[in-house]
This record gives C-alpha cells, sequence and structure tokens, in this order.
C-alpha cells in the first residue's frame, strides 16, 4: 500500500501559468481532500471530495478548481498561478473512519 | 467567530519529562477531536481520536482528554523522548467529514 501520493513534490511557477497538482490514493476512500499550509495559518481546506464525481468548496477555494473522476485520484487545479498561492500543499483521505491520511506535500513556489 | 488555539510558542522540556500541550476552541460543538504530529517537510500523521462522551483516551505513552464544558483538549506524551520532537496539531470536526486544524505546537525534547 502506498497510502497517499502527491505529485509532482516541488514546482516553480511564474505568474499566470497554470497547472495541475495530482493526489492518488489506493485505500478504496470515499473521501478527499486539499489543504494548504502556510507558515502561522495552520492547514486550511481548499476544497473537498465525498465521492466520484463530487466536489465541494472548503475555507479557501478562490483561484482553485478540482475534479475526481475517479474514485482513486482528486486533481488541484490552479488555473492563473499568484504569488498568494505560494504554498505547501497537502491532499488527504479518509474512509468510514474519521481519521485522514495525508500525503507527503507538494510544495510549490510562484514567482 | 469560529477558531481553534494552539500554542503558538514551542514548547521545550527535558527527556523524560512529560509534555502537555492545549487546545482551545470556541463556537464549535463537535462530535470528535484529533491529534496529530507532523515532521519538517512532511505530511501530518494520526495519533489519537477523542469523542465527546470520552473524558480520556491512551495510547502507548500519550494521553488525551476532551473537557466540552471548558472547551479544551489536552495533549499528554508521557516519559518524552527527543525522537517526540515535532509539531503537534490538534483538528476538530465541524460536522460532514471535514476536519478544522489548529496551527500547531512545536515540541522540543532536549536529552
Amino acid at each position: 500500500n502506498a497510502g497517499v501520493t502527491q505529485t509532482p513534490k516541488f514546482r516553480v511557477l511564474k505568474t499566470g501559468q497554470s497547472m495541475t497538482l495530482l493526489c492518488a490514493q489506493d485505500m478504496n476512500h470515499e473521501y478527499m481532500y486539499w489543504y494548504r499550509q502556510d507558515p502561522g495559518m495552520g492547514l486550511r481546506l481548499i476544497h473537498y471530495s465525498v465521492g466520484e464525481g463530487t466536489t465541494a468548496k472548503g475555507e479557501v477555494p478562490d483561484g482553485y478548481n478540482v475534479s475526481r473522476l475517479k474514485k482513486q485520484n482528486f486533481l488541484l487545479g490552479l488555473e492563473s498561478a499568484a504569488p498568494s498561492q505560494t504554498s505547501v500543499y497537502f491532499c488527504a483521505s479518509t474512509g468510514l473512519q474519521e481519521t485522514q491520511y495525508f500525503g507527503p506535500g507538494t510544495r510549490l513556489l510562484v514567482l | 467567530s469560529q477558531k481553534i488555539e494552539q500554542n503558538s510558542e514551542a514548547l521545550n522540556i527535558q527527556e523524560g519529562k512529560t509534555a502537555t500541550l492545549t487546545c482551545n476552541y470556541t463556537n464549535y460543538s463537535p462530535a470528535y477531536l484529533q491529534w496529530y504530529r507532523q515532521d519538517p517537510g512532511r505530511g501530518p500523521v494520526f495519533l489519537l481520536l477523542i469523542r465527546e462522551n470520552e473524558k480520556e483516551k491512551r495510547k502507548e505513552r500519550l494521553k488525551v482528554t476532551f473537557d466540552t464544558t471548558l472547551k479544551q483538549s489536552l495533549f499528554h506524551i508521557t516519559a518524552s523522548q527527543p525522537a517526540d520532537s515535532a509539531t503537534y496539531l490538534c483538528a476538530l470536526d465541524p460536522g460532514f467529514q471535514k476536519l478544522v486544524f489548529g496551527t500547531g505546537t512545536r515540541l522540543l525534547v532536549s536529552p
């Protein structure tokens, strides 16, 4: 079991560029989440999904879009990156239990 | 407004002592509260979950208490070791299988 994996591990973007972060889980979990983590701010929920084909907004959804076409994958898209989106992004998943399993994170720098 | 507060200052203790970390919250009525450990450059890892009808939960050297009247959870590590040095996050459930995280407290255990 790989658990939760994230691709890429690190990326540098220029302002206005777009990119997609990929999250994959092999635990057959229904729920998946995207967070960002900034110094002093803690983990903040961007978007989440309660099952294949569903998505919902979290606390800080502006500037991001998501898709859950397959149960095991949850994609986070930035259509036009801004310096304010420089952060560490974590994906997580959970099944029937309430505990969340996190991926290793993606460090994104927007110049 | 809803808030989760953890001491932002690092907690420094000597090896062998008990570390006690605090998580306070306002304007939530969570069904449960969780504690996670996060090491630098890694995703959070689940440690313990305690439900609203439980006063205390233990796992090896870890103990969590949950006081819904005080709106507070305490996280204890007994016989602390340098390997326990990390950031500890509390998280609570505002509903709908989502979690809201505190900003975390950094624990440093000196030999």
